[in-house]
């Protein structure tokens, strides 16, 4: 699996854009970019995944670069209940593979 | 109604002994999972499971034996507990489920501390 960089912390203002960045510059075509968090020791929770186009769920945006060497997870307005660690990780989309997890970014929401 | 459920949620053991954790789904996955975080945070893979059967392995020590009895349920017995056992251990499962992709789907976690 192709490796991910991200900062070791950031925080942004409660209500606020959060805009989490990932540089993965050695990806391979057929590897998706995955983002997951953690929640203060809970299970990691899953946030949003994509190949080449921009993804949008209920819980956050997905904007990757057109060669796809670095993408930014977005939460448009974020909460004090969204402080955790946040994943971004690159795999082959298939069910049996497993998830490599860096040391992902902790990002703490200030009220 | 938890979709990936472990049991125990604390698990305080001394060294020597032999304890299993449980893990059951309800989602329909084939594909079951164990991870360990320790205390520096950092989650590792351990097993995977697909339909029963081991698919990944990775450099576990032999004290730690996966069980799946069925497609739900992945266990995890580990003998002659250490203590640098002490962790918190996580199930977890992927399949095509909800948003089309091959997701994981994460139990809450047992805490395993080894005295």
């Amino acid at each position: 699996d192709a490796k991910t960089t991200q900062p070791t912390s950031m925080d942004c203002a409660e209500g606020r854009a959060a805009n989490l960045p990932c540089n993965h510059s050695t990806i391979s075509g057929n590897e998706y970019v995955y983002w997951y968090r953690q929640i203060h020791s809970q299970g990691p929770q899953y946030i949003i995944h994509g190949l080449k186009n921009n993804e949008t769920n209920e819980m956050a945006s997905l904007i990757i670069t057109e060669d796809r060497k670095s993408s930014t997870l977005i939460l448009p307005h974020a909460t004090l209940r969204d402080t955790a660690v946040y994943y971004c990780i690159v795999r082959v989309g298939d069910s049996s593979y497993k998830l490599i997890f860096g040391s992902g970014t902790r990002l703490l929401v200030r009220p | 109604d938890t979709a990936v459920s472990q049991t125990p949620k604390y698990l305080v053991t001394q060294m020597g002994n032999d304890k299993s954790i449980k893990c059951e789904q309800n989602l329909g996955h084939d594909t079951m999972y164990w991870y360990k975080q320790d205390s520096k945070k950092f989650l590792k893979i351990m097993f995977s499971y697909n339909n029963k059967e081991l698919i990944i392995n990775e450099t576990v020590p032999n004290r730690f034996s996966p069980k799946s009895p069925d497609k739900a349920h992945l266990n995890l017995h580990i003998n002659s507990l250490e203590l640098g056992d002490s962790a918190v251990y996580f199930c977890a499962t992927t399949g095509f489920g909800t948003g089309k992709h091959w997701g994981y789907t994460f139990g809450s976690g047992t805490r395993l501390t080894v005295v």
